[in-house]
């Protein structure tokens, strides 16, 4: 299994909703990301998980709040969030060995949102 | 700040042709991967590279990275329009998880 599975694919929500995305890996992966890619640009880094824990935040609004509840699931909860929010919200998983990182990050097809 | 410059941005071409397109940056790298990306879709990984000057070829597709291992070039022999998408790579600086990914280069190979 060499898949990493996002849901929902997409996602219209109001500025006062509160909704979350989630991501499922099953290869053993250590490190679990989270992108934002908006239109015609690559994807920004937002958060990194390594080993359950939060190692990286990339100065994101705290409308967005990153979960990690296991090795295979990491969850983005939303809430307050601005019509500027709307993008493809991509999560992604490496290997993460104890002699160190390797270099292949593995993502899933993307959760697109809408923020009306 | 890391920066991974990508050119050429944009690419229009026949199919038969051939085109190179370039990754660039000032940091050296301990890896580096390409990723091809479709409309709606995640990046899909295409190859990576760890060792200076390394060479690998995948089918139609030749990957390089550069000596120093700061720099990056994929060349496409005789494209087809299976090939159109946006083309990234990604540096992986030594001993973080912070991938930075290159500027992009959206190729459209036409029939």
């Amino acid at each position: 299994d060499t898949e990493v599975t996002q849901t929902p694919k997409h996602l219209v929500m109001g500025m006062t909703n509160k909704k979350s995305l989630k991501c499922e890996q099953h290869m053993g992966h250590r490190a679990m990301y989270w992108y934002k890619q908006k239109a015609k640009k690559p994807p920004e880094l937002m958060f990194v998980y390594s080993y359950e824990k939060l190692s990286i935040n990339e100065s994101v609004p705290s409308r967005f709040s990153p979960e990690c509840p296991n090795s295979s699931l990491l969850n983005l909860h939303l809430h307050a969030l601005q019509p500027e929010d709307s993008a493809l919200y991509l999560c992604a998983s490496s290997y993460d060995g104890l002699a160190g990182i390797t270099g292949e990050l593995f993502f899933g097809e993307g959760s697109r949102l809408t923020v009306l | 700040t890391q920066l991974l410059e990508q050119s050429p941005q944009f690419l229009s071409i026949q199919e038969g042709e051939n085109l190179t397109v370039y990754c660039n940056s000032s940091s050296v790298f301990s890896s580096l991967q390409w990723y091809r990306q479709e409309p709606g879709e995640g990046p899909v990984l295409l190859v990576t590279v760890v060792t200076g000057g390394e060479v690998k070829k995948l089918k139609r597709l030749t990957f390089q990275f550069g000596d120093a291992r700061k720099d990056s070039s994929l060349h496409i022999t005789a494209a087809q329009t299976g090939d159109t998408g946006l083309y990234l790579c990604a540096g992986l600086p030594s001993g973080t998880y912070k991938y930075i990914f290159g500027t992009g280069t959206r190729l459209k190979v036409l029939a």
